[in-house]
């Protein structure tokens, strides 16, 4: 059964970092390419980040690049998303998600990141 | 940066009929489109992949179709349980949604 499982999520005040975790099982990590995408408080998705199976190739929206990254671990079998400079505005539930294309059909529950003095 | 615009934003519909939501992409994108259904407080639930392929699992008066910039999802006979927002997605480079359309029961 493949799983994905979100961590790391909570209350930060603004100007600060936090480390989200996303912990994979159940299929063949190292060959997919892995994303994650988020959702204000009554907002709809919005994707934040991608990075592909080897990562050597990596991606962020606007309104995250110069601040966050994205990195992967493969023999973790792990995704991680590092957030520096975080704003209200980066408030949301962050879902770890694999491949659109092949993978579609898994997504993490979320974690929520609140950032707020 | 591929844009996808979907409409309407919210629709209200009553138990049996047929609803259809669109979404628009800036650019060609082949099939390259999955919908998604999200209920309150949970991840999105895959519908449809390559614009008109029923994910297993998922009732047959679910439907989608369309190539390139156009595409359109229908439910065919709205049920109780069909309440929920509704997503389109591109992968043809990366992944950009839809802004959502909110379905409620008229």
């Amino acid at each position: 059964e493949v799983q994905l499982v979100e961590s790391g999520g909570g209350l930060v005040q603004p100007g600060g970092s936090l480390r989200l975790s996303c912990a994979a099982s159940g299929f063949t990590f190292s060959s997919y390419s892995m994303n994650w995408v988020r959702q204000a408080p009554g907002k709809g998705l919005e994707w934040v980040s991608y990075i592909s199976s080897s990562s050597s190739t990596i991606y962020y929206a606007d309104s995250v690049k110069g601040r966050f990254t994205i990195s992967r671990d493969n023999a973790k079998n792990s995704l991680y998303l590092q957030m520096n400079s975080l704003r209200a505005e980066d408030t949301a539930v962050y879902y770890c998600a694999s491949s659109f294309r092949y993978l579609a059909r898994y997504w993490g529950q979320g974690t929520l990141v609140t950032v707020s003095s | 940066d591929i844009q996808m615009t979907q409409s309407p934003s919210s629709l209200s519909a009553s138990v049996g009929d047929r609803v259809t939501i669109t979404c628009q992409a800036s650019q060609d994108i082949s099939n390259y489109l999955n919908w998604y259904q999200q209920k309150p407080g949970k991840a999105p639930k895959l519908l449809i992949y390559d614009a008109s392929n029923l994910e297993t699992g998922v009732p047959s008066r679910f439907s989608g179709s369309g190539s390139g910039t156009d595409f359109t999802f229908t439910i065919s006979s709205l049920q109780p349980e069909d309440i929920a927002t509704y997503y389109c997605q591109q992968y043809d480079n990366l992944g950009t949604f839809g802004q959502g359309t909110k379905l409620e029961i008229k």
